[in-house]
């Protein structure tokens, strides 16, 4: 079984410049997380799907992220316009709700480098 | 601002050293989770602890989930060196309304262990 794919694995964009990112969660799993990880540090939450739904985005910065699950499948985030502080790694995670396990599948992130 | 307070932030020991990494808080969490990360990679959950007062072994590594669900250890018998990388606890707020959930991240041990 495919783990969670996301793509690019690298990008490295000027300042100011727009860039998306794509995330494939495993099949069948409704819930879908996009996290912000800073260097030697944990995750933190930036929004969660269920299904096509974003169900959590309050840590979400809306004037410059937005992202968008419209079959509720894959997914992706975007920035416009890129800050030099949004260079980190942009993971994303995938759970099934009804399996009474609250398990998150990660997958290998995108290393975002802004300049 | 980090819920899930970890230490030590690095730690760097010889093969067949013992260690202990420690996750603090003041909440209390419905489960909590330790996940290992290497370079590159995603999170990868090594085990999920739910009671108070529970211990898990995993081969080396044996887990415990403090008494009040609040904190949560690791302990790593005789490290090896594919022991290395990032470990980092979550802990996991059960949302009734909806039956979904919040993980909340610590902020990170980096271990590394040499020959």
């Amino acid at each position: 079984e495919a783990g969670v794919v996301q793509s690019p694995r690298y990008k490295i964009i000027e300042k100011k410049q727009p860039v998306a990112f794509w995330c494939n969660p495993i099949s069948g799993h409704n819930t879908l997380y996009w996290y912000l990880q800073n260097l030697g540090q944990g995750p933190e939450l930036l929004i969660r799907y269920e299904n096509e739904e974003a169900v959590d985005d309050s840590q979400l910065p809306k004037d410059r992220f937005s992202a968008e699950r419209l079959k509720g499948v894959d997914s992706t985030l975007k920035i416009q316009p890129a800050e030099l502080g949004d260079s980190a790694v942009y993971l994303c995670a995938s759970s099934f709700k009804g399996s009474g396990s609250y398990e998150q599948y990660f997958g290998p992130g995108t290393r975002l480098t802004v300049t | 601002t980090q819920l899930l307070e970890q230490s030590p932030q690095f730690l760097s020991i010889q093969e067949g050293e013992n260690l202990t990494v420690y996750c603090n808080s003041s909440s209390v969490f419905s489960s909590l989770q330790w996940y290992r990360q290497e370079p590159g990679e995603g999170p990868v959950l090594l085990v999920t602890v739910v009671t108070g007062g529970e211990v898990k072994k995993l081969k080396r590594l044996t887990f415990q989930f403090g008494d009040a669900r609040k904190d949560s250890s690791l302990h790593i018998t005789a490290a090896q060196p594919g022991d290395t990388g990032l470990y980092l606890c979550a802990g996991e707020r059960r949302l009734w309304l909806d039956n979904t959930d919040k993980l909340i991240f610590g902020t990170g041990t980096r271990l590394q262990v040499f020959p």
